[in-house]
């Protein structure tokens, strides 16, 4: 297994609160991704990483900020939960050399009251 | 109309059956994904193609590029294939970006 670790694996949090998910990798890949999986939509893409200080939106980047100060960590924020943002998040990775093969950490599970 | 849709959404089977999931999609591709994903919720990636058939135990994926259909057929099932099937396609040929369908959630009866 793809050494990725995810933390806090659940959360519980008032809205309004800022609320930082942590992505941690130890297979030194370039690549990271944060999605968010909800009933009805599947999964959908919020940032993406492709290096050190290299993020790029996805399709639901809205209310939500990323950091990547190093390789092995991928910090997604949410600045003021909303009760819309309860999901479960999933973190990725993905290697250069085998560029589009992600691996999954094994997710959070976010609820915002 | 969804990029990439998954046929059927929910499929309960008896063990032993061959089972097919399918996937259409809507985007230009270079590859596809199948991933299952675990009644504990892990996501593993099964296969990645870009052509033809694979093959890993009792699972094998097809895909055709022309037509924009990929197939998911598990042979003797098992309990344990319980799960959901998540089919995805980069949006942009050659792009990280992937775009995932909804998945097939699948339950084998002993």
């Amino acid at each position: 297994d793809a050494g990725i670790t995810q933390s806090p694996r659940h959360k519980v949090t008032e809205t309004g609160t800022p609320v930082t998910l942590r992505c941690h990798q130890t297979e030194n890949h370039r690549y990271m991704y944060w999605y968010r999986q909800d009933p009805g939509h599947g999964l959908r893409l919020i940032h993406y990483s492709y290096g050190v200080k290299d993020t790029d939106k996805g399709e639901v980047s809205d209310g939500y900020s990323v950091s990547r100060s190093k390789t092995e960590d991928f910090l997604l924020t949410l600045e003021s939960a909303t009760s819309s943002q309860t999901s479960v998040y999933f973190c990725a990775i993905g290697s250069e050399r085998d560029q589009e093969t992600q691996y999954f950490g094994p997710g959070t599970r976010l609820l915002v009251l | 109309k969804n990029e990439v849709e998954q046929s059927p959404q929910n499929l309960t089977a008896q063990e032993g059956e061959f089972i097919t999931i399918n996937c259409s999609y809507s985007v230009g591709i270079s590859a596809l994904h199948w991933l299952q994903q675990h009644p504990g919720g892990g996501i593993v990636s099964l296969f990645m193609l870009s052509s033809g058939k694979k093959k890993h135990g009792r699972l094998i994926a097809t895909i055709n590029i022309q037509e924009k259909h990929s197939s998911l057929h598990i042979t003797a099932s098992h309990p344990r294939d319980s799960a959901v099937y998540i089919c995805a396609v980069p949006r942009i040929q050659g792009a990280q970006k992937l775009v995932f369908g909804q998945g097939t959630r699948l339950t084998i009866n002993p």
